[in-house]
């Protein structure tokens, strides 16, 4: 069984500030999400890595998958309220199929 | 078309009703899939389809019943469901391939009295 780790689990700070989630796993992955969801709302996919060691960006949202393709964080610089949901990992394992292993998400309020 | 809808959004059913839950996606995707969500936790995996047809199910119980018409369709039927089975129900779709990049539709919230 593929599980992810991710820490931390709920973060709360000031508008303008810095972050880092991570999702951690002693498998292997052969691509990784990441999605943000809002509450009643569906995850909206945010980004997938694929290469191990890859690094993306999206405006003030920085992805990078570990080397191994075991890890992955999202740094948020300069947080908004706008960025305030609840982050989740995914990963899709090289023998799981069509299975995604979920973290259990961090929950982020930006207060302004 | 890169979107995954679902209706209804909230639903409110009692325990002896039975009402269906429809998915609709236009990108392409041969694989569709249903979650149920609790708050402030990931979604758990219930029914997967591949190319129309049922690949995985979770042990999920038979009071919900999965159904694929066509390839950009998916309903689940609910009956005799209890109070512990409301949550929010989702729908997404992916290729298939080795990404498994799947997208979300809104949501339907359940509420079972």
């Amino acid at each position: 069984t593929q599980l992810l780790e991710q820490s931390p689990q709920f973060l709360s700070i000031q508008e303008g500030e810095n972050l880092t989630v991570y999702c951690n796993s002693s498998s292997v992955f052969s691509s990784l999400q990441w999605y943000r969801q809002e509450p009643g709302e569906g995850p909206v996919l945010l980004v997938t890595v694929v290469t191990g060691g890859e690094v993306k960006k999206l405006k003030r949202l920085t992805f990078q998958f570990g080397d191994a393709r075991k890890d992955s964080s999202l740094h948020i610089t300069a947080a908004q309220p706008g960025d305030t949901g609840l982050y989740l990992c995914a990963g899709a394992g090289e023998t799981s199929g069509s299975r995604l292993t979920f973290g259990e998400g961090t929950q982020l309020t930006v207060n302004p | 078309d890169t979107e995954v809808t679902q209706t209804p959004k909230h639903l409110v059913m009692g325990m002896t009703n039975k009402k269906s839950l429809k998915c609709e996606q236009h990108m392409g995707h041969r694989a569709m899939y249903w979650y149920k969500q609790k708050a402030k936790k990931p979604p758990e995996l219930m029914f997967v389809y591949s190319y129309e047809k049922l690949s995985i199910n979770e042990s999920v119980p038979s009071r919900f019943s999965p159904e694929c018409p066509n390839s950009s369709l998916l309903n689940l039927h609910l009956h005799a469901l209890q109070p512990e089975d409301s949550a929010l129900y989702l729908c997404a779709s992916s290729l298939i391939g080795e990404t498994n990049e799947q997208f979300f539709g809104p949501g339907t919230r359940l509420t079972v009295l």
